[in-house]
């Protein structure tokens, strides 16, 4: 079993419509958590970490953690073509800085 | 505040030969993590530097090396290279502060090995 799984898509949605990304992890110990945007051929860009279970929301985006489901998922509100990219769940055990990647969920939206 | 830096950026090189890749974290950062991007395996932790001092290494055999300076800036050094070597080399470096352990990632440097 992979530390943190994602689909990896492509997961396609209207302008406009919440996308939803969803990423499970297996170390019951991991404390932080977050989600990095890639597009293609550039670097891994913060978009949100999330410590605590419940909802965090910045924006357009909303994380949700669930440690007793080892769950963690990332809403994207009113897409836009400009979201179109690799979305990375990253998950940290707590060995300081060391992150733990999914493979990632390619995002499309489309007009 | 400028963000890290990452160089070079590009580089080509053959089987065999060696190289250096070099990080500067976000001023004020003093850990900086190497992790390894491919297609097939996605990002992998390579090693992490705090205060010149290696405190955690992933599982990528003994060519790959790094080492960190007084300043925090950072190298990691790959010997005798191998095709599969070629991948996007990233940089993170963190604050380290209590209650954060965010990193944040340099724009890469893409190794090609011919």
């Amino acid at each position: 079993q992979k530390e943190v799984e994602q689909n990896s898509g492509p997961l396609s949605v209207p302008e406009g419509a919440i996308a939803s990304l969803n990423c499970t992890y297996s170390d019951r110990g991991s404390q932080s958590f977050f989600w990095y945007r890639q597009y293609s051929g550039k670097s891994p860009e913060l978009i949100m970490s999330i410590y605590s279970n419940g909802d965090k929301e910045d924006g357009r985006f909303t994380a949700q953690l669930n440690k007793a489901s080892q769950y963690v998922s990332l809403l994207i509100r009113d897409s836009q073509p400009s979201d179109s990219a690799t979305y990375l769940c990253a998950v940290n055990t707590g060995t300081a800085s060391k992150l733990t990647f999914g493979t990632g969920t390619r995002l499309q939206v489309t007009l | 505040k400028a963000g890290v830096t990452q160089t070079p950026r590009y580089l080509i090189k053959t089987r065999g030969q060696q190289v250096t890749l070099s990080c500067s974290p976000i001023s004020g950062h003093r850990s900086v993590s190497w992790y390894q991007q491919t297609p097939g395996q996605g990002l992998q932790f390579l090693f992490e530097y705090f205060s010149e001092t290696q405190r955690n290494k992933g599982n990528f055999p003994g060519r790959f090396s790094g080492r960190q300076f007084s300043n925090s800036r950072s190298e990691m050094n790959v010997s005798t290279l191998e095709l599969g070597d070629s991948a996007l080399y990233l940089c993170a470096s963190s604050p380290e502060l209590a209650g954060t352990d965010t990193q944040y990632f340099g724009p890469g440097t893409r190794l090609t090995v011919l």
